[in-house]
Order: C-alpha cells, then sequence, then structure tokens
C-alpha cells in the first residue's frame, strides 16, 4: 500500500511562534487532506489539497504532487492549536484513505 | 448541509457481549462510508468502506463486521466483544473518491 510518512512526530511551540509539518507520501494521489485531531478525539477537516496552495486563517497549506508532499504550516499559533495532526492519502481508483502517524503539536502559553 | 451522528460517543462493555455502532449521514444521497479505528491515539486503520447499501468490503479480517441496511446508515457490529476490539472507532463518509472525507465525532470503546 502507499506510505505516509509525516515529520515531525511531536512538536512543541511557544504561543505566538510559527511551525511547518511535513507530509510525504510514496505514490501519485489524486486526494491530500490535513486533519486535526482535537483532545476529545474529533478529526477536523482542515484542508483538502490534492494539488496547490490554500490559506484557511492562521492555517495555510501547499501539495506538490509531483514531488509527492504536503506542507501544512501554522502561524501565530496558539494553544487551541494543540492536538495531532494528520495527513491523509488516497491514491486514483482506490477507497482507502490511508493515514499517516500524525504530528502531536503542543503549545505553550 | 451535510452532517454526520455517530452513537454512542463511550461505550464499556464486556468479553463477550455484542456491539452496534451506528452511524448516520444527513443532508446527501448514496454517500461512501467508511468504518476506521484508531488504537492508542494514532494509527486510523480503516476496517469497511461501503459504496452502495448492502456492499460492504472488509480491509482487515477481525471479530468485527459492517452492514449498510439503508442509504445513509452504517452499522458496525459483533457479536462477541475481545479485549483486543477496544479503541476509538469512527464513522466517515465522502461523496466519491474525489472529495474529501468527513468523519464522526467517534466511539470510544472499551472491552473489560
Amino acid at each position: 500500500g502507499i506510505q505516509v510518512e509525516q515529520s515531525p512526530p511531536d512538536l512543541i511551540l511557544q504561543e505566538g511562534a510559527n511551525s511547518t509539518l511535513r507530509c510525504n507520501f510514496s505514490d501519485s494521489v489524486n486526494n491530500l487532506q490535513w486533519f486535526h485531531q482535537n483532545p476529545w478525539g474529533q478529526l477536523i477537516n482542515l484542508f483538502y489539497i490534492p494539488s496547490g496552495t490554500k490559506q484557511n486563517g492562521r492555517l495555510s497549506a501547499t501539495t506538490v504532487a509531483t514531488e509527492r508532499y504536503s506542507l501544512l504550516y501554522i502561524s501565530s499559533s496558539q494553544t487551541t492549536d494543540s492536538g495531532v495532526y494528520f495527513c491523509a492519502v488516497l491514491r486514483s481508483n482506490d477507497y482507502k484513505l490511508s493515514f499517516g502517524a500524525g504530528t502531536t503539536v503542543t503549545v505553550r502559553a | 448541509s451535510q452532517t454526520i451522528h455517530q452513537w454512542p460517543a463511550t461505550l464499556v462493555q464486556p468479553v463477550g457481549s455484542p456491539l452496534s455502532l451506528e452511524c448516520t449521514v444527513e443532508g446527501t444521497s448514496n454517500p461512501n462510508l467508511y468504518w476506521y479505528r484508531q488504537a492508542a491515539g494514532r494509527g486510523l486503520q480503516l476496517l469497511f468502506y461501503s459504496v452502495g447499501i448492502g456492499q460492504i468490503s472488509s480491509e482487515v479480517p477481525q471479530n468485527l463486521s459492517a452492514s449498510r441496511p439503508q442509504d445513509r446508515q452504517f452499522i458496525l457490529s459483533s457479536k462477541k466483544l475481545l479485549l483486543s476490539d477496544s479503541g476509538f472507532y469512527l464513522c466517515a463518509w465522502s461523496a466519491g473518491t474525489d472529495n474529501g472525507y468527513t468523519f464522526g465525532s467517534g466511539t470510544r470503546l472499551t472491552v473489560v
């Protein structure tokens, strides 16, 4: 199956700092999503971004499909940004959304 | 707008007891439906998916089964729970493979 690698595995930030999370994948995909899992376990859609760049408030994401990676940027981090960030990908003609192991982000006040 | 409902939120069940988790989607028709399990706080694993009523595909052989009795209803079941069935179960839907997946709020199952 497709391999999804996220880095770093853990990230500790001071409130107000910026950070970049990376997702590498091993095959061509036609679906890539970034999720935030909050402390209650709920998976929140952040971006559906199989290619290109999108921004939503303090968060932005870029996927370079030809080079098989995606980046999630968090700017001016807040304590509410804490949680686990997952990258998930789907190959063409497949139904299995495959997840990376996640990046655990802790933002300290 | 589309919404996905999943219940119960938490469940504690004894070993050997049956299980039924339900997931429903509103505001769309003929969705693709999925059951995922997350163990130890990481690593979501696809268990089952369905592209239509009565159509179920299993990704991992195990003690669980799934059914889709109605277009927007997806049920995860077990006849006899094992300790290893403990985990966080998430239902998801998509309008197709070229669309984003949306997850329900999850069920935290503890088998004792």
